[in-house]
């Protein structure tokens, strides 16, 4: 069985331009969250979906949107990139919505340089 | 409000035990997780608690859990050099899987 997936491991961007980064959660599970986590700090919640349809959003500008996708992969999109954005994001994998978090599994994450 | 705070640093001699301190302050959260992050990997669940429990033991952990305090501890028993990375407490808050965590505290081991 395949663990969580997300692409690319790592990226580097411009300031003002745009990014996807892509999470595949386990097989089975329905549900996906978006972690950032920048250097020094513990992760911060952006989103959660389930079922497509967004179940919980953090404390992010509307520069962060995310979509989940009939096979519940996930994509992370963040417009107008500053250079506070590095990171890395983490996506996290659960079997439902109702799910405990012990049951949620995290990827590698995906390392966000923007200069 | 949701916090979760931590000491950002320990040291510890191989064989030793390490404890990590950390508090929260959201009363609700039903469990508590510690998560383990080696160098260029995501998080690792180690271990957690319900809130309803003062401690909870699996194999060289011991969480500590004082609600009253709003105080979580995780002990390491006979800390490894392979037990060297940053744990992070964190706590569940809303009504969907949210997770809050601390800053993270760096546990290194040394001979």
């Amino acid at each position: 069985d395949a663990g969580v997936t997300q692409s690319p491991t790592h990226l580097i961007k411009t300031r003002g331009q745009h990014v996807t980064l892509r999470c595949s959660p386990i097989s089975g599970h329905k549900s996906v969250s978006w972690y950032q986590q920048v250097l020094g700090q513990g992760p911060q919640f952006i989103f959660q979906y389930y079922e497509k349809e967004e179940r919980g959003r953090g404390n992010f500008p509307d520069r962060f949107s995310a979509r989940q996708f009939p096979n519940y992969s996930s994509e992370l999109n963040v417009n107008a990139l500053l250079l506070g954005d590095s990171a890395l994001y983490l996506c996290a994998s659960l079997p439902g919505q109702g799910a405990r978090n012990t049951e949620a599994f995290f990827g590698q994450g995906t390392r966000l340089t923007v200069v | 409000g949701e916090d979760v705070e931590q000491s950002l640093f320990l040291s510890v001699r191989e064989g030793d035990s390490s404890v990590i301190n950390c508090t929260y302050t959201d009363s609700s959260s039903t469990y508590l997780y510690w998560y383990k992050q080696e160098p260029g990997a995501g998080l690792q669940l180690l271990t957690y608690i319900f809130s309803n429990m003062d401690m909870k033991q699996d194999q060289r952990l011991t969480v500590l859990l004082n609600k009253k305090d709003k105080h979580l501890s995780l002990r390491i028993a006979d800390t490894q050099t392979g037990d060297s990375a940053i744990y992070f407490c964190a706590e569940n808050a809303g009504g969907y899987n949210k997770l809050i965590f601390g800053a993270g505290t760096r546990l290194a081991v040394h001979p």
